[in-house]
């Protein structure tokens, strides 16, 4: 009974490279949310998606980041482009439904920018 | 503004000792929370979780929170701390008319011998 699945559990990008982080959800979740976590810092909401949509993607930068779930696959989150303050833990999150259900973590891709 | 707060950066207590790390939050309704574990360079583990009914909820590894709505708060409790416990405890909450996770800046456990 496999849980969330993020890969790569550990990433390092040169500054201007495309990072992409991979997130299966647990079996007979439809629901995927991405939280950033910088050092010292809490979680912060990032974007939800549903099977090809994206529902919230209010804590989305509003450039070079981008994600999508399609309909068969992991959700990706990309980010292009990247700079030294993107190094961080990317953690994905999936529910059975929507709101107010319990999300279950991944371990987290924790990203290095060198 | 809708927040999260948890006014515990860190907390050191001896092992055997009693714990409390608190959460409280601003919404205008009672939203669902949550508190969640995280151990160095691993993701989250949920401890236990609120919803609705008896405000004190028991959850994993022998942690208990006691929701009370005057205050907002939802303090996450246990009374023997174990050496095992050193981790990173965040509260969360789920506004009830939404679906997104507000999570707080977490409280870094230290559990001295």
């Amino acid at each position: 009974n496999a849980g969330v699945m993020q890969n790569p559990r550990h990433l390092v990008r040169r500054r201007g490279q495309e990072a992409r982080l991979r997130c299966s959800p647990m079996k007979g979740h439809s629901h995927v949310y991405w939280y950033r976590q910088l050092p010292e810092e809490g979680l912060k909401f990032m974007v939800y998606l549903q099977k090809e949509n994206i529902i919230d993607e209010s804590g989305m930068p509003k450039e070079r980041f981008s994600a999508e779930f399609p309909k068969e696959g992991p959700s990706i989150l990309r980010i292009q482009q990247v700079v030294r303050g993107d190094s961080a833990a990317y953690f994905c999150a999936s529910s059975s439904t929507g709101t107010g259900n319990t999300i279950y973590f991944g371990e987290g891709s924790w990203l290095t920018v060198v | 503004a809708q927040s999260v707060t948890q006014p515990d950066i860190h907390i050191t207590v001896s092992e055997g000792a009693s714990l409390e790390l608190r959460c409280n939050y601003s919404y205008g309704a009672t939203p669902y929370l949550f508190w969640y574990v995280q151990s160095p360079g691993q993701g989250l583990q949920l401890l236990l979780k609120y919803f609705s009914g008896d405000t004190l909820v028991q959850g994993i590894k022998g942690f208990e929170a006691e929701f009370k709505r005057s205050q907002s708060s939802f303090n996450l409790r246990k009374p023997s701390v174990h050496w095992s416990d050193a981790a990173e405890y965040f509260c969360a909450v789920v506004p009830n008319t939404g679906n997104q996770f507000y999570f707080g800046t977490g409280t870094s456990l230290t559990v001295i011998p």
